[in-house]
């Protein structure tokens, strides 16, 4: 069993639509939570992080975590064609420690 | 214009060949990192360094080697010791040890035949 799941998708919505993309884990010393965007054939780009439990917002998108349940999700509000991309969950335990990554969702928004 | 450079963006390599991908940062971060994507798997950790003239293995580093000579400077080489070299390439860089902040450079594809 993998450290971190995430659903490979390809998720399909209109333009518009508010997005869910989330991932599970089962290392419970995880405490850093990250989401990061990739475009085809690009590097990712980091997008938000928290810390332990809790919401976080930045503009359209908004981070979860719910360490009870080892759930983390991202939701992006009014999705736009340029939210298209791939989606990778990211976590580290305390410390200094490597960060281990989902295997991305890969969302498409349909004008 | 800060940022990490790779190049080049697509390489191919004959199998039995040595070959070495660069990666560059002018962001003044202490650290540097190389992973792995392939198809349907997470990003891999190959190397990492956090300081000039230091650096650890990651998860898969048999078959590859790494220096850091220069701050800015981060090679990878991929030694015909690597089974399965064909792959999307990522260098990423960090402020300081902690890598949750982590910024990624565009990559490079090695097609090895």
């Amino acid at each position: 069993q993998k450290e971190v799941e995430q659903d490979p998708g390809p998720l399909s919505v209109p333009e518009g639509a508010i997005v869910s993309l989330n991932c599970t884990y089962s290392n419970s010393a995880f405490q850093y939570f990250m989401w990061y965007r990739q475009y085809s054939r690009k590097g990712p780009e980091l997008l938000m992080y928290t810390y332990s439990s809790g919401n976080k917002e930045d503009g359209r998108f908004t981070a979860q975590v719910d360490k009870s349940s080892k759930y983390i999700s991202l939701f992006i509000r009014d999705s736009q064609p340029s939210d298209s991309a791939t989606y990778l969950c990211a976590m580290r335990p305390g410390g200094y420690q490597k960060v281990t990554f989902g295997t991305g969702t890969k969302l498409q928004v349909i004008p | 214009d800060g940022g990490i450079t790779q190049s080049p963006k697509y390489l191919f390599r004959k199998e039995g060949q040595n070959v070495t991908l660069s990666c560059e940062q002018n962001l003044n971060h202490d650290a540097m990192y190389w992973y792995r994507q392939d198809p349907g798997q997470g990003l891999r950790l190959i190397y990492y360094s956090q300081i000039v003239n230091d650096f650890q293995k990651g998860d898969i580093a048999e078959g590859y080697s790494v220096s850091r000579e220069k701050k800015e400077s981060f090679p990878l080489t991929v030694t015909s010791a690597q089974k399965n070299p064909t792959a999307f390439y990522l260098c990423a860089s960090s402020p300081g040890p902690d890598p949750y902040e982590q910024y990624f450079g565009p990559g490079t594809r090695l097609t090895v035949t």
